[in-house]
């Protein structure tokens, strides 16, 4: 079954830092990935996604992300952060059957 | 001009009556879904529709029921509502499973 694993339950950060955040998934074939943002009290927004070609896959808001099959992984990353990025994160695998399995998020808390 | 919205935003009610939340989107996608999103914010898809038909039925109770008049549209109705349901309920749409869905901004609902 597919499954998506985010190690970091929070992640704190200065603001100016550099952040990547964790994301590990099981899929038997080629999967689909994303990363989603959701900021208090709003909807999910799709930041990236990844199905084939290139692993380093660029997004909005200065996002990027790396797949890394060998690692099963699909960590999300961004030079410098602004506290407007203070939000939950999640990353997510599209599953056969058309649905998309989330993680169970990771809330990024940026110090000013 | 949104591009998926339900109404209500914020839906309180009492334990054993029956609710209605509608979701609608203008994007031309032919697939819908219902989410839920727990206190922990864990994202667990419910339903999904192509193009009118059921298409996926995760282990729901019956007490939830879909409706999809058109594909532009689907509703979600639930009778003799519980304390456990209270949670946010997003709805989604997409065109096709790479592309990610595009979330409406969430209905907020608490049983008292």
């Amino acid at each position: 079954a597919q499954s998506v694993t985010q190690p970091d339950i929070h992640i704190t950060v200065s603001e100016g830092a550099s952040l990547e955040l964790r994301c590990n998934y099981s899929y038997g074939a080629t999967p689909y990935l994303f990363w989603y943002v959701q900021s208090p009290g709003q909807g999910l927004q799709l930041l990236l996604k990844y199905f084939s070609g290139d692993t380093l896959v660029q997004g909005i808001k200065g996002f990027e992300a790396e797949f890394k099959r060998s690692q099963s992984s699909f960590n999300l990353r961004k030079p410098s952060v602004h506290w407007s990025d203070a939000a939950e994160y999640f990353c997510a695998v599209g599953a056969g059957d058309d649905k998309i399995i989330f993680g169970k998020g990771t809330r990024l808390h940026i110090l000013p | 001009d949104t591009a998926v919205s339900q109404t209500p935003k914020y839906l309180v009610t009492q334990m054993g009556n029956d609710k209605s939340i509608k979701c609608e989107q203008n994007l031309g996608h032919d697939t819908m879904y219902w989410y839920k999103q727990d206190s922990k914010k864990f994202l667990k898809i419910m339903f999904s529709y192509n193009n009118k038909e059921l298409i996926i039925n995760e282990t729901v109770p019956n007490r939830f029921s879909p409706k999809s008049p058109d594909k532009a549209h689907l509703n979600l109705h639930i009778n003799s509502l519980e304390l456990g349901d209270s949670a946010v309920y997003f709805c989604a749409s997409s065109q096709a499973r790479g592309l990610g869905y595009t979330f409406g901004s969430g209905t907020r609902l608490t049983v008292v």
